[in-house]
């Protein structure tokens, strides 16, 4: 079975403070995607990852940034939090072939105040 | 730009009850299309895809969706509802490299015993 891992599942920061999110996937997957889920909106994508040190911006990506050293952990980083990107973050992978299924994490639920 | 429509945001249905979840996508090619389905407090799991083929696909739990070219849509279908099928279920169209998907707003399906 895939398995995606989140650091976190609840997570309370302050305005400003900078955050990490950890995800790790144990498929050998090369593609890994972050997600924020609010009520009503569905998911929206923030950023996704090809390959080690590969990043492309996906359709929400400002206020964020990401990290790929390994293939296996894609880490999203909040550089300055603000209460607005309190919301249900969502980490995915994939493999590389077209059609593949997206196997997703738990969650973090980040509140920031 | 591709997108996927799902217009109900809440459907509320007795157990043992046919369910119909409706999702329209608009897409200029042939769609990779998805059911996801999110437990409260959990991560996305697959219900079915479709890619080409036979246009019934039939996936876990007792779910099965049609494609439907003509109409553009991608209904998800179930004979008898179970209590354990209440949580929220989301349509989603490959859009992008890298499997990039484009997600539905999500319907809630709430399970009346």
């Amino acid at each position: 079975d895939v398995k995606v891992t989140q650091s976190s599942r609840y997570l309370v920061k302050r305005t400003g403070e900078k955050v990490f999110l950890e995800c790790v996937q144990d498929m050998d997957h090369e593609n890994m995607f972050w997600y924020r889920q609010d009520p009503g909106l569905g998911l929206r994508l923030i950023y996704f990852s090809y390959d080690v040190k590969m990043k492309e911006k996906g359709d929400i990506p400002e206020g964020y940034s990401v990290s790929r050293e390994k293939k296996e952990r894609f880490s999203l980083i909040l550089e300055s939090a603000s209460t607005n990107q309190t919301s249900m973050y969502l980490c995915a992978s994939s493999s590389g072939r077209l059609g593949e299924t997206q196997y997703f994490g738990p969650g973090t639920r980040l509140l920031v105040l | 730009a591709q997108s996927v429509t799902q217009p109900d945001i809440h459907i509320t249905v007795s157990e043992g009850a046919s369910l119909e979840l409706r999702c329209n996508y608009s897409y200029g090619a042939t769609p990779y299309l998805f059911w996801y389905v999110q437990s409260p407090g959990q991560g996305l799991q697959l219900l079915l895809k479709y890619f080409s083929g036979d246009t019934l696909v039939q996936g876990i739990k007792g779910f099965e969706a049609e494609f439907k070219r003509s109409q553009s849509s991608f209904n998800l279908r179930k004979p008898s509802v179970h209590w354990s099928d209440a949580a929220e279920y989301f349509c989603a169209v490959i859009t992008g490299g890298g499997n990039k998907l484009t997600f539905g707003t999500g319907t809630q399906l709430k399970v009346e015993l």
